[in-house]
């Protein structure tokens, strides 16, 4: 079971371009990379996916380096509607739960 | 409805009573998944169906949690003699995938359980 660490907390400010990086150092070799973002009161929300080199949608960006050991979301000018938190997800390839382990998230707080 | 729903929102019991959480998944989708989220932190599984057998229940806490989906649609998820550490908001989820659970799921609202 693939294990994640992501920043327990993140600032910015509104307009900037913002990075989370999530390690997952055990990433089995057919695991996908998945970005949820939650906002409060509400169920979680997919963003992006991917399993190697670089993932771009019309909400962020996936970076993968090679040994996939780690990925950074990137999310362009954020706002403030962009508060909220983000989860890293890896796994699922295998059915089952194995890929669904949420962990605690990083709460990004944006600033005017 | 374009959405998964959950129903209700908000259920107050007290403790030792049963209840019944109903989620009603996105037309057509085949996986449905249950969440457990304690304030704070993350959702944890707790079961995933496809269609109506019930795949995986490993996240389930105790013999006290039940869930099912007899016509591969709606699905409940039932807690008996409720206790103070089942306070939380469960998340119902479904998905378009078959088998591969990495695949991209849909959230409800949740319905918020506080056990008194």
């Amino acid at each position: 079971l693939a294990k994640t660490t992501q920043p327990i907390s993140m600032d910015s400010y509104e307009g900037q371009e913002v990075n989370i990086t999530c390690s997952h150092n055990n990433i089995a070799t057919n695991d996908y990379i998945t970005w949820y973002q939650q906002f409060p009161s509400q169920g979680p929300r997919f963003i992006i996916q991917g399993y190697k080199t670089k993932v771009t949608n019309e909400v962020a960006s996936l970076f993968i380096p090679a040994d996939r050991k780690s990925s950074t979301l990137s999310l362009p000018r954020v706002s403030l509607s962009d508060t909220a938190v983000y989860y890293c997800l890896v796994g699922g390839s295998g059915g089952g739960a194995d890929g669904l382990t949420f962990g605690k998230g990083t709460h990004l707080i944006i600033q005017p | 409805g374009a959405g998964v729903s959950q129903s209700p929102r908000y259920k107050v019991a007290k403790r030792g009573q049963d209840v019944a959480l109903r989620c009603d998944p996105i037309s057509g989708h085949v996986s449905l998944f249950w969440y457990q989220q304690a304030l704070g932190q993350g959702p944890e599984f707790l079961t995933y169906f496809q269609n109506e057998a019930q795949l995986d229940k490993s996240g389930l806490p105790s013999d006290r949690f039940f869930a099912e989906r007899p016509e591969g649609s709606v699905s409940t998820l039932k807690i008996q003699r409720t206790q103070q550490e089942d306070s939380a908001v469960y998340l119902c989820a479904s998905s378009a995938a078959r088998g591969e659970t990495y695949n991209e799921q849909f959230f409800g609202p949740g319905t918020r359980l506080t056990v008194l």
